[in-house]
């Protein structure tokens, strides 16, 4: 069963601390991996969208790592800002005409 | 350019009833998907639509449907209502129905049913 699990599933960090979200996925076959932010009433947000030939791609102090061997993707986010504060939404698209696949997110609240 | 808006952003309705949604997207695009979101579920695919034509449909009832009017404008409609329905109902705008392109969300609509 094609499935996204992310970890945690909530996080506190102190504001200008450093914080890495996991997903892990067994969608196969795999086209695509996107990361969202999406903040408290609002829409998602793309920050990243990765094919299986891209390790790594950053936006900002946002960075994804991709490892299509594993299954694996990380978010790292870099000196925390306030405005951080929100949900981390992993999402793997298989194959071509296929749905996308949502994780359940990571909530990241970060405090001054 | 504007981004993809949905009307009414909050909605109160009764078991039963039906409701319409409407979600205009970014202008030149012509793929909306429509998605669920509760807290319990998380974000779950219900149908797509490109060219007026659903190109591919998520597992919900067939309470739940769609379409797509040829502005690419897209409407989606939730007859007999049940309580489990609550939730965040989202759209997306892409330029073209390929699992590459960027999805622009909308702000979502709320609805509750009582």
């Amino acid at each position: 069963k094609n499935q996204v699990e992310q970890s945690p599933q909530s996080l506190i960090i102190l504001e200008g601390k450093n914080c890495t979200l996991q997903c892990n996925y067994t969608v196969s076959p795999f086209s695509n991996l996107r990361w969202y932010k999406q903040d408290t009433g609002r829409g998602p947000v793309s920050l990243t969208i990765m094919t299986f030939s891209e390790n790594t791609k950053s936006n900002g102090r946002y960075t994804a790592t991709l490892d299509a061997d594993t299954k694996q993707s990380s978010l790292h986010i870099t000196a925390s800002q306030l405005s951080d504060s929100a949900s981390y939404i992993c999402v793997v698209s298989g194959q071509a005409g296929t749905a996308l696949i949502f994780g359940k997110g990571t909530t990241l609240s970060v405090s001054s | 350019k504007a981004g993809v808006t949905q009307t009414p952003r909050y909605l109160i309705k009764t078991r039963g009833q039906q409701v319409t949604l409407s979600c205009s997207p970014i202008s030149g695009h012509r793929s909306v998907s429509w998605y669920q979101q509760t807290p319990g579920q998380g974000l779950q695919f219900l149908f797509e639509y490109f060219s007026e034509t659903q190109r591919n449909k998520g597992n919900f009832p067939g309470r739940f449907s769609g379409r797509q009017f040829s502005n690419s404008r897209s409407e989606m409609n939730v007859s007999t209502l049940e309580l489990g329905d609550s939730a965040l109902y989202l759209c997306a705008s892409s330029a073209a129905s390929n699992s590459y392109n960027e999805q622009f969300f909308g702000p979502g609509t709320r609805l509750t049913v009582l």
